[in-house]
């Protein structure tokens, strides 16, 4: 069975890079045609995705973030990651990574998410 | 890119029927079939109900429902569950690999 999992500080410093790495267990990244991607949720709010990255390493970047915005994978390790530069108090979130069939597909498996709070 | 916009709440008994709507634009919820919906209780992840627009993924129970008309799309939950209890968002392809999510609605079995 697919599992994702997220890992990276809890607490980043304003102004600073925001990195966070997602583990895919129970099956290869590089083994199917499948979409890898980070998708965010402020405290109390609503879903916001933030770009995915095909297994070949092709990106795609919601537009409003994508100039901050940097995904990667890395396929030996089975494992795809985010960063996110100049972050501030808006950017504090759960982040989920998840994957997907197709960009307009839906994210069918979901990481667990983690917390990130950007404060001094 | 702008959210969806859902309404912020609904409720049904158990039972009853309860329908969520997801309106967006021509560049979104109406330029394409790709419109998915997702539940979330509370501290979990997200869950895929519904994809392209009323599919659901092996698993789902047939009660959820979903269906599309112009720039609004729908969910249909029918003969609701206590389970049935939270948030629902939908979200959709917006061309040019892009995806938007809705706003969210809390569904409140009464």
């Amino acid at each position: 069975q697919l599992q994702l999992q997220e890992s990276g500080p809890g607490l980043v410093k304003p102004s600073e890079t925001l990195s966070l790495t997602c583990t895919v267990s129970g099956g290869s990244i590089s083994s199917s045609y499948y979409y890898w991607g980070w998708i965010r949720q402020p405290p109390g709010k609503g879903l916001e995705w933030i770009g995915s990255i095909f297994y070949s390493g092709s990106t795609y970047y919601n537009p409003s973030l994508k100039s901050r915005v940097t995904i990667s994978v890395d396929t030996s390790k089975d494992q795809f990651s985010l960063k996110l530069s100049s972050v501030t108090a808006a950017d504090t979130a759960v982040y989920y990574c998840a994957r997907h069939g197709s960009m307009t597909s839906g994210f069918l498996s979901w990481g667990q998410g983690t917390l990130v709070t950007v404060s001094s | 890119q702008s959210a969806l916009t859902q309404p912020p709440s609904a409720s049904g008994s158990p039972g009853q029927s309860v329908t969520i709507s997801c309106t967006g634009t021509s560049s979104d919820v109406g330029g394409y079939y790709y419109v998915s919906w997702y539940q979330q209780h509370p501290g979990k992840a997200p869950k895929l109900m519904i994809y392209e627009v009323s599919k659901r993924p092996s698993g789902v129970p047939d009660r959820f429902s979903g269906s599309k008309s112009g720039n609004t799309a729908s969910l249909t939950v029918s003969g609701l569950q206590a389970e049935d209890e939270a948030d629902y968002y939908c979200s959709s392809y917006a061309g040019s690999n892009n995806y938007v999510f809705g706003t969210g609605t809390k569904v409140t079995v009464l």
